[in-house]
């Protein structure tokens, strides 16, 4: 058990709808990164906020947003949702903000859009 | 951009073979390397990591040396067992991290 808990495990929806991924990171832990992995594009990093504000970008689409809240739990928006969103979406936490932090990852949420 | 390129999977052994997965890197400056695995059904785990040029990271009986001559972070393990069977991702950190697509590992008893 790596300390991240993802919730939920499974969400099913269909094109056009709007969803809420969350995302609780080990305790202590004040950085929150989101990485979306789909079978062609393999493991992608979104988007990283340390103790609430945005750290660092990759490619998240508009249609994307995240936050993270004071007490440190991230949320990940997806909204306008479209075939091509489905994939897993890993949420991982690490304690700082440096280069050599240790990365736990949460066991990810699967999303499937109709 | 910064990039990680991996060798495609699946990789399918025997139990006990050799293993070997390359990874090659592309950075502007100087990242830390890192081998996440990933088993059925479950998040990514930290293998091993390596900081700077000659480091070698361990685990598990797992080796990787950070070669910067040839921007190489290979994984090797001497003597496989199926119970490594899982998906390797490579990746590297400068201001953010950047993964490798993954090479799925199949061990045969």
């Amino acid at each position: 058990d790596s300390g991240v808990t993802q919730t939920p495990k499974h969400l099913i929806t269909a094109t056009g709808q709007r969803v809420t991924l969350r995302c609780s990171p080990r305790s202590g832990d004040l950085s929150v990164y989101w990485y979306q992995q789909s079978l062609d594009q393999g493991l992608q990093f979104l988007i990283q906020y340390y103790n609430g504000e945005e750290r660092a970008k990759g490619n998240i689409l508009e249609r994307f947003s995240a936050q993270q809240f004071p007490d440190l739990h991230s949320e990940l928006n997806l909204s306008s949702l479209e075939l091509g969103d489905s994939a897993l979406y890993f949420c991982a936490s690490s304690a700082g903000q440096g280069g050599n932090e240790k990365l736990f990852f949460g066991s990810g949420t699967q999303l499937s859009v109709l | 951009g910064d990039s990680v390129t991996q060798m495609e999977g699946p990789v399918t052994l025997s139990e006990e073979a050799f293993l070997t997965i390359n990874c090659t890197y592309t950075a502007t400056g100087y990242p830390s390397l890192f081998w996440y695995v990933q088993y059925p059904g479950e998040g990514l785990q930290l293998l091993l990591k390596a900081t700077k040029a000659d480091d070698k990271g361990s685990n598990k009986g797992f080796e990787a040396t950070y070669r910067k001559e040839t921007t190489s972070f290979h994984l090797e393990k001497g003597s496989v067992q199926v119970s490594d069977s899982a998906v390797y991702f490579c990746a590297l950190r400068d201001d953010k991290i950047i993964f490798g697509k993954g090479t799925r590992l199949h061990i045969l008893p």
